[in-house]
């Protein structure tokens, strides 16, 4: 496509289900990032792919979060047993040679 | 670890004054600077990108940015408000060499006063 699309836009959930956002990078695009923005906070980084392989996941909160990437392509970002302070926007973007493209996010509020 | 810091968490400008939003960065080496702007509802846009090339840099709709090393600032600039330039801006950073990966300043909210 011709940019980052993610899905859902809008997720309601109840706590302690669990979600999942996809994230589809732009084509040829080898670096894909997700980032969690709160309400009233700037971004925080969650994730780093380069290709399938994530050589930095220092910014996931905790292990129920986690991420994958196949194809190069497709990224899904999993939340387990949601808590309301996992209420965000939660961002997606991809890059090629040092430029960034964000997606439009995946808002998600957890009751 | 690298950071931005930006100055003012919302900043009302009348339109047609000058805009100044204001970030400062800390990081060991001269980094790679950037500004994002966020609309209602949208993703990130990029609006100019410092990476050692000239120290004031353009980017879209009439907005620039000047590098200055000895104050560690990106500030960013536009002569003129217009009531479209009402948003949310932000101030990142990303350092020469490492992953492309992006620390983000907490934003400032602009406003445009008719």
């Amino acid at each position: 496509g011709a940019g980052v699309s993610q899905s859902p836009s809008n997720k309601v959930t109840e706590k302690g289900k669990d979600v999942e956002l996809r994230c589809d990078p732009i084509s040829g695009h080898t670096a894909l990032y997700w980032y969690r923005q709160s309400l009233g906070q700037g971004l925080e980084f969650l994730i780093y792919f380069q290709g399938n392989s994530a050589p930095d996941k220092s910014g996931l909160p905790s292990d129920r979060f986690s991420a994958e990437r196949t194809g190069g392509s497709v990224s899904t970002l999993t939340i387990q047993r949601t808590q309301q302070e996992d209420s965000a926007v939660y961002l997606c973007a991809s890059s090629l040679q040092g430029m960034m493209f964000f997606g439009e996010g995946s808002r998600l509020t957890v009751l | 670890a690298q950071s931005v810091t930006q100055l003012g968490s919302h900043v009302s400008v009348s339109e047609g004054a000058l805009v100044l939003l204001r970030c400062n960065y800390s990081s060991s080496v001269p980094p790679y600077l950037f500004w994002y702007v966020q609309y209602p509802n949208q993703g990130l846009q990029l609006l100019l990108k410092y990476t050692s090339a000239a120290t004031l840099v353009k980017g879209i709709n009439g907005f620039e940015a000047e590098f200055k090393k000895s104050e560690t600032s990106f500030h960013l600039t536009k002569p003129s408000a217009h009531m479209s330039d009402a948003a949310e801006y932000f101030c990142a950073v990303r350092t020469r060499g490492g992953n492309e990966k992006l620390t983000f300043g907490t934003g400032t909210r602009l406003t445009i006063i008719p």
